[in-house]
């Protein structure tokens, strides 16, 4: 079984719309990422958490909220859906230093009609 | 902003040949990982080289730092058609000493011909 896992791996949204992008992993890692991936551009940071009571903003966290429900799991909703939120998001997750390698999920396409 | 800059954007050789990629970064860091993509899918992570290191080996991968340069390099030897990927440069965040995520480059895309 993968060790980060996503759900869905793939979502159709209008605008407006509220979502939840959902992310669980097996490694029993503190610290949890969220991030976005647009063409050309690589990846940004949208939220990170260092553990459950600990929740941090990254580059690109407007329009995005998150909820740490468990060291295992770590959710990333869009409250109201526009299209130039369509894009690729990864969950990753690293030890508790944070400054070794970090382990991503396969990934979330989400299309914002 | 990005912190990482791969150079080139895309490459194209001939299996059997050398691949080298480039990074460069603007702040200090800790360490740069380098990661690879294949399409559509989550990152794999390939290699670490630590601030106080210059040269890494792993398998068929090189890797090169050089902090007064704010550059590193990353050598594929011996190309094989699996190796057709996308491949990032990661930096451990701007402040360089915090674990707040990791600073992706745009990447080089990276083909390799039969």
């Amino acid at each position: 079984d993968a060790d980060v896992t996503q759900t869905p791996r793939n979502r159709i949204t209008k605008t407006g719309k509220r979502i939840m992008l959902e992310c669980s992993q097996t490694k029993g890692h503190d610290r949890m990422y969220w991030y976005r991936q647009d063409p050309g551009l690589g990846l940004r940071l949208i939220y990170y958490s260092f553990d459950v009571k600990d929740i941090n903003k990254g580059e690109i966290s407007d329009g995005y909220s998150v909820s740490r429900q468990a060291q295992a799991k770590f959710s990333l909703s869009l409250e109201s859906a526009i299209p130039n939120q369509t894009a690729l998001y990864f969950c990753a997750t690293s030890d508790e230093t944070g400054l070794e390698t970090q382990y991503f999920g396969p990934g979330t396409r989400l299309l914002v009609l | 902003s990005q912190q990482g800059e791969e150079d080139p954007q895309a490459l194209s050789i001939q299996e059997g040949e050398n691949a080298t990629m480039n990074c460069s970064y603007k702040t200090s860091i800790n360490n740069l990982q380098w990661y690879r993509q294949n399409s559509g899918r989550g990152l794999v992570h390939l290699i670490l080289i630590r601030s106080n290191e210059r040269e890494k080996h792993s398998g068929r991968l090189r890797v090169t730092l050089d902090t007064s340069k704010k550059s590193s390099s990353l050598l594929i030897t011996a190309s094989r058609a699996a190796d057709t990927a996308s491949y990032f440069c990661a930096t451990d965040g701007n402040s360089g000493g915090g674990a707040d995520g990791l600073t992706f480059g745009k990447g080089t895309h990276l083909i390799i011909q039969p």
